[in-house]
């Protein structure tokens, strides 16, 4: 058992740039998360996959974000046009489908929008 | 806007006692409760997670659940400086597709003195 794994774990852009995020995780798990952390706040729920299918979605979530989990295995989120205010720590977790959810976080990507 | 609350501290404590993070929760469907421990900079640990009315033990840590009162709790027995970290509670909302989604409190910073 690998953990989840993240892809960068760091990353600086200018405003207005595109950028992805990688999310490989724990192998026999089907549920994939994604969650945003920003200094002095908990977790932030943006977006859920079971298997490829995208079955959440936070409301919150602006249209300059997307997600995909094309094969059911790893899953890549994109911000389009960055803005300072998505500088945050992105944050992917897995669970089982079943049992009582147990999410394992990977170590997480720091976004800095300059 | 469910809510989950948490005292965010710090709680101090010497080297040995116990230590006593609460939390109480807004949405009453909620069924899966979770406590995670994060170190500055680091991602989320799960380290306890609970789904009865009662007490939960793991070694040195005890979570307690009230859903009456909506209200979960974490013991610590004999704290020790390494416990020192930001303890996170978390909660599945209910309004989700699947109840999947987890909802964080801000956290409470516990800090153990030697």
């Amino acid at each position: 058992d690998t953990g989840v794994s993240q892809d960068p774990r760091h990353k600086i852009t200018k405003r207005g740039q595109n950028v992805t995020f990688r999310c490989d995780p724990i192998s026999e798990h089907n549920r994939l998360y994604w969650y945003r952390q920003t200094l002095g706040q908990g977790p932030e729920f943006l977006t859920y996959f079971q298997n490829e299918a995208q079955l959440e979605k936070s409301r919150l979530l602006s249209d300059r974000f997307s997600a995909e989990r094309p094969k059911g295995s790893f899953s890549t989120l994109e911000i389009q046009r960055t803005e300072q205010g998505d500088s945050a720590m992105y944050l992917c977790a897995s669970s089982l489908t079943g049992g009582y959810n147990e999410q394992f976080f990977g170590p997480g990507t720091r976004l800095t929008v300059l | 806007q469910k809510e989950v609350e948490q005292n965010s501290g710090p709680l101090s404590v010497p080297e040995g006692a116990i230590a006593s993070l609460n939390c109480t929760y807004s949405d009453r469907g909620s069924q899966s409760f979770f406590w995670y421990r994060q170190y500055s900079g680091k991602s989320p640990e799960l380290i306890m997670f609970i789904y009865s009315n009662g007490d939960k033990e793991d070694g040195r840590f005890t979570a307690q659940l009230n859903k009456a009162s909506q209200y979960v709790s974490l013991l610590i027995r004999d704290s020790q400086p390494s416990d020192s970290a930001t303890y996170l509670c978390a909660v599945n909302n209910s309004g989700d597709q699947a109840g999947t989604a987890l909802i964080f409190g801000k956290g409470t910073t516990l800090s153990v003195s030697s």
